[in-house]
């Protein structure tokens, strides 16, 4: 079984500061895609990695796919209160065609 | 913008009887994907279609669950009989292309089993 393992699990911190959340498999994916679900609403997608060692930016989100294309990593600068939610990663398999989730990072920034 | 609209938002219902949930993928869209969301086991895949072919239902409960796409605007879950560890937030998503890539998501219907 092909597993996503995100850490850390719960994250509560206040507004302005650095954070980082972390998505890590033993399995290579095709490419890695990271989602946004608020309360209530379905996850959206992010941002899409594909190449070992790729860095995207989102505004103050910087997304990094690992050299082995086994992890990545989300980094949030100065957060704010409008980035809380639940934060998944999903690793894509070309040959097995589907994607696999992650049980995703809550993250709260307090105002 | 386009959206993956999912009815109803809220199912409350007994033990045992019948529930079925209904997608509208996005218009253009030929893959489609029904998930369960719960705090224990995240997003679990029940089952995948493209071109309203079934092409994944490992996940899916065989002798309780159903899923079917009986025209490309309508993709159905039904759930006969219902029992408590049913309830979850079911989610419905559609992409266009291959089962790897990116994925749309409705707001999810959540499903309480009394």
């Amino acid at each position: 079984t092909q597993l996503l393992e995100q850490s850390p699990q719960f994250l509560s911190i206040q507004e302005g500061e650095n954070l980082t959340v972390y998505c890590n498999s033993s399995s290579v994916f095709s490419s890695l895609q990271w989602y946004r679900q608020e309360p209530g609403e379905g996850p959206v997608l992010l941002v899409t990695v594909v190449t070992g060692g790729e860095v995207k930016k989102l505004k103050r989100l910087t997304f990094q796919f690992g050299d082995a294309r086994k992890d990545s990593s989300l980094h949030i600068t100065a957060a704010q209160p409008g980035d809380t939610g639940l934060y998944l990663c999903a690793g894509a398999h070309r040959r097995d065609d589907k994607i696999i989730f992650g049980k995703g990072t809550r993250l709260h920034i307090l105002p | 913008d386009a959206r993956v609209t999912q009815t109803p938002r809220h199912k409350v219902t007994e033990m045992g009887q019948e529930v079925t949930m209904r997608c509208q993928p996005i218009l253009g869209h030929n893959t489609v994907f029904w998930y369960r969301q719960t705090m224990m086991q995240g997003l679990e895949l029940l089952a995948y279609f493209r071109n309203r072919a079934p092409l994944d239902d490992s996940g899916m409960p065989k002798d309780r669950f159903s899923a079917e796409m009986p025209d490309a605007t309508l993709a159905t879950l039904k759930i006969q009989p219902s029992e408590p560890r049913d309830s979850a937030v079911y989610f419905c998503a559609s992409g266009s292309g291959q089962g790897w890539q990116p994925q749309h998501f409705g707001d999810g219907t959540r499903l309480s089993i009394l």
